[in-house]
């Protein structure tokens, strides 16, 4: 069965940090990986689709990489808005399944 | 703009049912899968049914087939879940989500816009 994984499940970070989120899969799911980010009693908002595409009006201090199984979302210059928990989720096999998360605070 | 506006959620008994609704604007709705997706309290999102722009191809989560239904009526750009036969891992929070790309279920995949939500609670 096909299984998303993310890591870390939380990590705590300062303004200003670069923080990296990995999102593997254990098959390959070519580059069909979105990002989405999540902030309390909030619907989840896209981010990065086909693993390095930003959506539209999304800045350009998140970036998305990575191909078959093994993915990363980078926050570059982490702003005080970006604290929130964030999902990977593919789109290249049934059921699209979305990771676990990984929930940023602030140090 | 676009927006999606759910209703429907309830309390409702183990075993009971509920009709979730989304109603859409601001995008030529036919022209779009639309998607159901839950999430239960403290976890990650599950995407629950897949609806095509226009020909009633389907999909559903194995978690929710031969009990849950969507369907759509695009004269009232609306999309809806029959939920039937629930259980109590049925709660969450259900958003309506609008496809990025394309009108096919096979080729489902992003979700651009999403709903404010509606919660289904199943307890008795």
């Amino acid at each position: 069965d096909l299984q998303m994984t993310q890591s870390p499940s939380s990590l705590s970070a300062s303004v200003g940090d670069r923080v990296t989120i990995t999102c593997q899969a254990n098959q390959v799911i070519n580059n069909f990986i979105n990002w989405y980010q999540q902030k309390p009693g909030k619907a989840p908002k896209l981010l990065i689709y086909d693993a390095s595409i930003l959506e539209t009006g999304v800045p350009s201090r998140f970036n998305g990489s990575g191909s078959d199984t093994h993915f990363t979302l980078t926050i570059t210059n982490l702003q005080p808005e970006d604290f929130a928990t964030y999902y990977c989720q593919q789109y290249g096999n049934l059921p699209r399944l979305f990771g676990p998360g990984t929930k940023v605070d602030i140090k | 703009e676009v927006h999606l506006l759910e209703s429907g959620g309830d309390l409702v008994q183990p075993g009971g049912s509920l009709r979730l609704s989304c109603v859409a604007s601001g995008f030529d709705f036919s022209r779009y899968a639309m998607v159901w997706v839950r999430q239960a309290s403290g976890k990650g999102p599950e995407w629950v049914s897949t609806v095509s722009g226009s020909n009633g191809s389907t999909y559903h989560a194995d978690s929710v087939k031969g009990r849950f239904t969507v369907s759509r009526d695009n004269s009232k750009n609306t999309v809806y879940l029959q939920m039937n036969s629930l259980r109590a891992e049925d709660s969450a929070i259900y958003y309506c989500a609008k496809v990025k790309r394309g009108f096919g279920v096979a080729v489902a995949g992003t979700c651009d816009y999403w709903g404010r939500g509606t919660l289904v609670t199943v307890s008795s």
